[in-house]
């Protein structure tokens, strides 16, 4: 299994520009997240999905957008990039269930420098 | 509010020795507890988990982590800490209070292994 997989691994952006991290899994997970990881941090949340068609705010929502068209698929959107922006981006799915909490899977990351 | 405290930012130790991260958390209804290790340029990859049960729970690479709810703690360890241990650690809990599909991270501590 592939797992999580995120694209792409590295990106340099002017500010202004706009974006779109990708991630898919194909463990047919219900949940996923996307994180962004700061030094000093840890790992604060943006946005999460609890599965297609239902996204809801993090910790750290502003500037980024989210979708969840399908199961698989759940893209991370900036739509005007800033230098505060620059940071290791995680996706990361996990499977539901009402009462159920099981361990999440993440990704590579995606290293994103806002120039 | 659900917070994690690793209250050491870097820790070195010889190798062969042993090794003890110390996690601190404040959450309001039970908890589920993670590890989670991150080498360099890598993802994060679970280490270990504490849903319910025996206290003292047993994870990948001869980790083990023992959960204490007088303390609100869930300090990592390892007898005896291999050069390839080197990496940065992560403390998170989740469950009903944060909606189960949500993790709250510490800042991490990053291991540091000597010869």
């Amino acid at each position: 299994n592939a797992g999580v997989t995120q694209t792409p691994k590295f990106q340099v952006l002017k500010t202004g520009q706009s974006m779109t991290l990708q991630c898919a899994q194909d463990m047919n997970h219900e949940y996923m997240s996307w994180y962004r990881q700061d030094p000093g941090m840890g790992l604060r949340l943006i946005h999460y999905s609890v599965g297609a068609g239902i996204t809801d705010q993090g910790e750290v929502p502003n500037g980024y957008n989210v979708s969840r068209s399908t199961t698989e698929d759940f893209p991370l959107r900036l739509l005007s990039a800033a230098p505060s922006q620059t940071s290791v981006y995680f996706c990361a799915s996990k499977n539901g269930g009402a009462g159920v909490n099981t361990e999440a899977f993440f990704g590579q990351g995606t290293r994103l420098t806002v120039v | 509010a659900q917070s994690v405290t690793q209250p050491d930012i870097h820790i070195t130790v010889s190798e062969g020795a042993s090794l003890e991260l110390r996690c601190n958390y404040s959450y309001g209804a039970t908890p589920y507890l993670f590890w989670y290790v991150q080498s360099p340029g890598q993802g994060l990859q679970l280490l270990l988990k504490y849903f319910s049960g025996d206290t003292l729970v047993q994870g990948i690479k001869g980790f083990e982590a023992e959960f204490k709810r007088s303390q609100s703690s869930f300090n990592l360890r390892k007898p005896s800490v291999h050069w390839s241990d080197a990496a940065e650690y992560f403390c998170a809990v989740g469950g009903k209070n944060t909606g189960f599909q949500k993790l709250v991270f510490g800042t991490g501590t990053r291991l540091l292994v000597s010869p």
